[in-house]
């Protein structure tokens, strides 16, 4: 199984700042992808990773509210950008282990105030 | 693109008693069906998954079932235990687990000792 190492673990910002999260593997994976879970909900896919060119996005989500890096095929980030309280959430990566299984972070619970 | 609908949003049932969680999904084209177990400040965990050329599949006391046609498929937890108390999430796939997972709204199931 891949081993996830997401930080921060919790963080409380100002408005208007931004964060950017980490997100390292212990080995090397194919997808990486990042989700938000807003509080009681559900995950939501913001972006898959790809590694060596611009991420992903679904709908709903921008690269300059959300922009990725994915320099590596064992490292990733995900900044919030201009943070507003709505951007509360607990944001979290995920990868593949190859083939069978999807693992995640243990994720990153962001407070905006 | 693919959309989970998960039923119910709550479920609480007596120590002992078995519990049945439905999703329902959109894109025939899903053939990767993940289920998640998801304690309170934790991430989520795999449980048990389906493919698309399998019809049920059990691990001890849980086993998923999958109807292709109907594209629905269900989580069934037998002889329930207060430590099975949590959030469930189902999810859909197209491309396996290596590929995004679109994920239904959960259902917080709570097991009453």
């Amino acid at each position: 199984s891949a081993v996830i190492s997401q930080k921060p673990s919790r963080d409380i910002c100002q408005r208007g700042t931004s964060l950017t999260i980490q997100c390292q593997v212990d080995s090397q994976v194919t997808m990486m992808f990042w989700y938000r879970q807003q509080p009681g909900q559900s995950l939501t896919l913001i972006a898959t990773a790809n590694q060596g060119s611009e991420a992903t996005y679904e709908s709903g989500f921008v690269i300059d509210k959300f922009p990725i890096s994915r320099p590596n095929l064992t490292f990733s980030t995900l900044t919030v950008s201009n943070m507003s309280p709505e951007d509360s959430s607990i944001y979290l990566c995920s990868v593949d282990n190859g083939a069978t299984e999807a693992f995640f972070g243990q994720g990153t619970r962001l407070t905006v105030v | 693109g693919e959309n989970v609908e998960q039923h119910p949003s709550t479920l609480s049932v007596q120590e002992g008693d078995s519990a049945v969680i439905k999703c329902t999904y959109s894109d025939s084209a899903s053939n990767y069906f993940p289920w998640y177990k998801q304690e309170l400040g934790k991430r989520p965990q795999l449980i048990i998954d389906i493919r698309s050329n399998v019809g049920e599949k059990k691990d001890q006391r849980i086993a998923v079932t999958l109807n292709k046609t109907a594209k629905h498929f269900s989580l069934h937890i037998t002889e329930t235990q207060p430590e099975d108390s949590a959030v469930y999430f189902c999810a859909a796939s197209r491309g396996g687990a290596t590929n995004k997972l679109i994920f239904g709204t959960g259902t917080l199931l709570a097991v009453q000792p």
